[in-house]
């Protein structure tokens, strides 16, 4: 799996956009974005994941630099339950099936009210 | 949408004994479960990959004595922490995920394991 880098803590205002950075320089073209957060003493959850074009679910928005070198997650209205670690990772699949996920340090943000 | 089931969510147990720790994908059938492990303000890290049928994957420095894993059926893994020691406490995650590629992964809610 491709390294990612996150900063290690944001902070944004309850209402506001939260817009999440990742860094992804050594993705190589068959690897996915994913993004999962993890809020305090529960298992991670999926969010969103994409390979070059921009998507959108319920929950949030991926934009994925040209060059898949970065992306951000958007959350368009952030609520305090959205307060969690939020993890990007790249990568996931190989020849013939899904491998086990490489999780970084993540970001921790914390939505203020 | 896609629901994976851990159980227990939470156990202590004296030093010695061996806990067994169960994960169900409940409205999907998962060829490949993964476990996790996590202790406290750490990120997770990959312990082992279940495979369905056959022998589970360990990752480098998983003693796969220790950790028991078992995916008899296409929604259950099994992982069992035999002779538990104060140093196995941590909180320990599984995840599966929907046949096709790039499905994304779907994970337990965990189990906290403290052993005394």
């Amino acid at each position: 799996d491709a390294k990612t880098t996150q900063p290690p803590s944001m902070d944004c205002a309850e209402g506001r956009a939260a817009n999440l950075p990742c860094n992804h320089s050594t993705i190589s073209g068959n690897e996915y974005v994913y993004w999962y957060r993890q809020i305090h003493s529960q298992g991670p959850q999926y969010i969103i994941h994409g390979l070059k074009n921009n998507e959108t679910n319920e929950m949030a928005s991926l934009i994925i630099t040209e060059d898949r070198k970065s992306s951000t997650l958007i959350l368009p209205h952030a609520t305090l339950r959205d307060t969690a670690v939020y993890y990007c990772i790249a990568g996931m699949y190989s020849g013939g099936g899904a491998d086990g996920l490489t999780f970084g340090k993540g970001t921790h943000l914390i939505i203020q009210p | 949408g896609a629901v994976v089931s851990q159980h227990p969510s939470w156990v202590i147990c004296k030093s010695g004994t061996s806990v067994k720790i169960e994960c169900r994908s409940l409205d999907f059938q998962a060829t490949t479960m993964f476990w996790y492990r996590q202790f406290p303000k750490q990120s997770l890290m990959l312990m082992a990959t279940s495979n369905e049928g056959s022998k589970a994957t360990y990752e480098q420095g998983v003693e796969k004595d220790k950790f028991l894993i078992n995916h008899a059926s296409l929604t259950l893994s099994t992982l069992t922490v035999t002779s538990a020691h104060p140093e196995d406490s941590s909180f320990y995650i599984c995840s599966a995920n929907r046949a096709g590629y790039y499905q994304p992964q779907h994970f337990g809610d965990g189990t906290r394991l403290s052993i005394l």
